[in-house]
C-alpha cells in the first residue's frame, strides 16, 4: 500500500527566503511522485513530477524536488519565495503501474510575508 | 482544451435534499476520479472510473453517495439524502493513460457544497 506524509501543515517564510516543504512516502513498488499546488478557491495544478530517470526534477514557478529513494523522500524547494507562492501544496504518490489512483498527503499551507 | 469542467461551482442545500454534482472530463481521457476535500480529512479519493466503468469505490463514505459515468464525457456524483457533514469541496479529475504522462491527473475547479 502507498501513503504520503507531509511534515508540517503550515510553513511560513519571508519573501526571498528558501522554501522547503517536506514529503515522505511509502510504497511497496517503485513510485511515481507528484507535487500539486492549490491556490485559494481553485483546483489543483501540477507543479512537477518524478517518474523515472533524473532524481532532481524541475517544475513550474522555480520549484524543484529531489527523489531520494534511500530516505523515501520527495521534498519540494524553491530558492527564493515570492508572495505569489502562498498556496496549499500537496504531495502525491502512485505506484509505477497503469490504472491506479493518486494518494495525496494532507497538504501544507505556505504563507509568505513581506 | 477547456480542461475538466465541473458544475455547479457552488451549491447550498438543506439537509435531506438530493444533490447532484456534474463533471465533464478532458476529451480523450479514459480515467475519471472524484475527490472530496475537507479541513479535517484533507483530499480523499471517493471513486474512480476507467472507460466509464467504476474501478474502485472503496472511498465512497456510505450508501447515500453514488456515482455514475454514462458515457466518456460525463459523470455525476449524487448524494441522497444530504447531511451537513457532507459539506466539502468536491473535485473531479481526469487522466489519459495513453499519453505517456505517467499517471498525471488534471483537476477541475471543484464544487463547493454547503449542506445546512
Amino acid at each position: 500500500a502507498q501513503s504520503v506524509t507531509q511534515l508540517g501543515s503550515h510553513v511560513s517564510v519571508s519573501e526571498g527566503a528558501l522554501v522547503l516543504l517536506r514529503c515522505n512516502y511509502s510504497s511497496s513498488v517503485p513510485p511515481y511522485l507528484f507535487w500539486y499546488v492549490q491556490y485559494p478557491n481553485q483546483g489543483l495544478q501540477l507543479l512537477l513530477k518524478y517518474t523515472t530517470g533524473a532524481t532532481l526534477v524541475k517544475g513550474i514557478n522555480g520549484f524543484e524536488a529531489e527523489f531520494k529513494k534511500s530516505e523515501t523522500s520527495f521534498h519540494l524547494t524553491k530558492p527564493s519565495a515570492h508572495m505569489s507562492d502562498a498556496a496549499e501544496y500537496f504531495c502525491a504518490v502512485t505506484p509505477n503501474q497503469a490504472g491506479t489512483a493518486l494518494i495525496f498527503g494532507k497538504g501544507t499551507t505556505l504563507s509568505v510575508s513581506s | 482544451d477547456a480542461g475538466v469542467i465541473q458544475s455547479p461551482r457552488h451549491e447550498v442545500t438543506e439537509m435531506g435534499q438530493e444533490v447532484t454534482l456534474r463533471c465533464k472530463p478532458i476529451s480523450g481521457h479514459d480515467y475519471l476520479f472524484w475527490y472530496r476535500q475537507t479541513m479535517m480529512r484533507g483530499l480523499e479519493l471517493l471513486i474512480y472510473f476507467n472507460n466509464n466503468v467504476p474501478i474502485d469505490d472503496s472511498g465512497m463514505p456510505e450508501d447515500r453517495f453514488s456515482a455514475k459515468m454514462p458515457n466518456a464525457s460525463f459523470s455525476t456524483l449524487k448524494i441522497q439524502p444530504s447531511e451537513p457533514r457532507d459539506s466539502a469541496v468536491y473535485f473531479c479529475a481526469s487522466r489519459d493513460s495513453g499519453s505517456g504522462r505517467n499517471n498525471e491527473q488534471f483537476f477541475g475547479p471543484g464544487t463547493r457544497l454547503t449542506v445546512l
